[in-house]
């Protein structure tokens, strides 16, 4: 059975550092991994998407990088603003084509 | 930009009673899924719908639930007779392919069984 684990849970940071965030999976079976923000109360919003062929993906500020063989993921936050302040969440499909979730890394970025 | 629409935003409901919960997806997906959170757990995955009936469902999916498309745009989450813990925030997402970037997930329901 598929499961994600996010590292760390919460992360405290100042404004303008580089940071990253860490996502594994148990089952190397996986058609994508997604990287999604969730603002408190709020909807989820897709920030990356890496397909399992490939190793990276960047968006901006924000760069996905995919290890299918060790089952890893990291998000890395280059220059990091007050308003990257959220949850982080990663999210793998597996062969049954069903999202499954990590519990998140709530991030503050301190001005 | 095309977006997923989910109404209400938020629904108070009484125990026992049902509930509606409605999404509107992109127009031109074929899949359909319903997920749900419960405050401070993770997101766990409730069903998936394609070509007019269930392709895929959690073991949370259970005869409480039922899901329906029922005029070509809506796609309908039904709780019946709700429980306490089926306080959540419910997301409906949408994609063009199975195996595809479920990258459009709609704003969330928050459910609140009272």
């Amino acid at each position: 059975k598929q499961e994600v684990t996010q590292i760390p849970a919460a992360l405290s940071v100042p404004e303008g550092e580089n940071l990253v965030l860490n996502c594994s999976f148990t089952d190397s079976a996986i058609y994508n991994l997604q990287w999604f923000r969730q603002d408190p109360g709020k909807g989820l919003t897709s920030l990356l998407l890496i397909q399992s062929s490939q190793r990276e993906q960047t968006s901006g500020r924000l760069n996905a990088s995919l290890d299918k063989s060790s089952g890893r993921s990291t998000l890395y936050i280059a220059a990091s603003q007050p308003g990257d302040s959220a949850t982080y969440l990663c999210a793998v499909k597996d062969s049954n084509y069903q999202l499954i979730w990590g519990a998140g890394t709530k991030l503050i970025i301190k001005p | 930009e095309p977006e997923v629409t989910q109404t209400p935003s938020h629904q108070v409901t009484q125990m026992g009673q049902e509930v509606i919960l409605r999404c509107v997806p992109i127009s031109n997906h074929l899949y359909f899924y319903w997920y749900r959170q419960i405050l401070g757990q993770k997101v766990e995955f409730l069903v998936s719908f394609y070509n007019n009936e269930i392709s895929e469902k959690s073991e949370i999916f259970d005869d409480q639930f039922s899901v329906e498309r029922p005029d070509g745009s809506n796609f309908t989450l039904k709780i019946r007779s709700t429980k306490l813990e089926d306080s959540a925030m419910y997301f409906c997402a949408s994609s063009d392919s199975a195996s595809g970037p479920e990258a459009f997930f709609g704003q969330g329901t928050r459910l609140t069984v009272v």
